[in-house]
């Protein structure tokens, strides 16, 4: 079936650091991947819709300039949380559907553990 | 705009036992899917069953079954047999049919399977 695999799985690192994840979708090509963030024991919250070859849609309340996100090809998607503090850790994970129309669900990468020291 | 409620933060069960979980939504659409995924304490999230709003059989996978009520946008999912490997949490999700777009999320039900 569909995989969505992202990288890295976990990350611990310095605060003003800027971390760079990726969410590939490996056997299908996908227009179209969101961006989620969960806190601990919490649902999941929409950060971003990332569409290829255009701007990303941000969700209210989300700074763009903070949460870069890059779709340059059909089956990659990138989110670069810059200058990261504290404040920014938590679980990112993203999730792409293949775009082939019906009752397709989301296929999920594995997420991303983000530590800022 | 969509929301999804499920009302139930915390659940718990005996084992071999059978259990359902609530969700209900809220939408102005008259076609859309519904989904209930798994997140297990390695916080994969992993699809356990759909269903078409335009289907009216309830969607069935192995001890997994919904109980879809369109008139009162209800969506509870039973698990029967309970295992320990179902403890997780388990999330309640709306899609739009139409167009590319993301996942409604409810806040979450705790499940626990006890021995």
């Amino acid at each position: 079936g569909a995989v969505v695999s992202q990288h890295p799985s976990r990350v611990i690192c310095k605060s003003g650091t800027s971390v760079k994840i990726e969410c590939r979708s490996l056997d299908f090509q996908a227009t179209t991947m969101f961006w989620y963030r969960q806190f601990p024991k919490k649902s999941l919250m929409l950060m971003a819709t990332s569409n290829e070859g255009s701007k990303a849609t941000y969700e209210q309340g989300v700074e763009k300039d903070k949460f870069l996100i890059n779709h340059a090809s059909l089956t990659l998607s990138t989110l670069t949380v810059t200058s990261a503090h504290p404040e920014d850790s938590s679980f990112y994970i993203c999730s792409a559907r293949d775009g082939t129309g019906g009752p397709q669900p989301q296929h999920f990468g594995d997420g991303t553990r983000l530590s800022i020291l | 705009a969509q929301t999804v409620t499920q009302s139930q933060p915390e659940m718990s069960v005996q084992e071999a036992e059978t259990v359902t979980l609530s969700c209900t939504y809220d939408t102005s659409e008259s076609n859309y899917y519904l989904f209930w995924y798994k997140q297990p304490p390695s916080r994969q999230m992993i699809l356990v069953i759909r269903q078409e709003a335009y289907k009216q059989q309830n969607a069935t996978e192995n001890r997994f079954s919904v109980n879809f009520q369109k008139a009162a946008k209800s969506f509870s999912l039973k698990i029967s047999d309970s295992q320990l490997g179902d403890t997780a949490m388990y999330f309640c999700a709306f899609m739009r049919s139409s167009g590319n777009t993301p996942l409604v999320f409810g806040k979450g039900t705790r499940l626990s399977v006890i021995a």
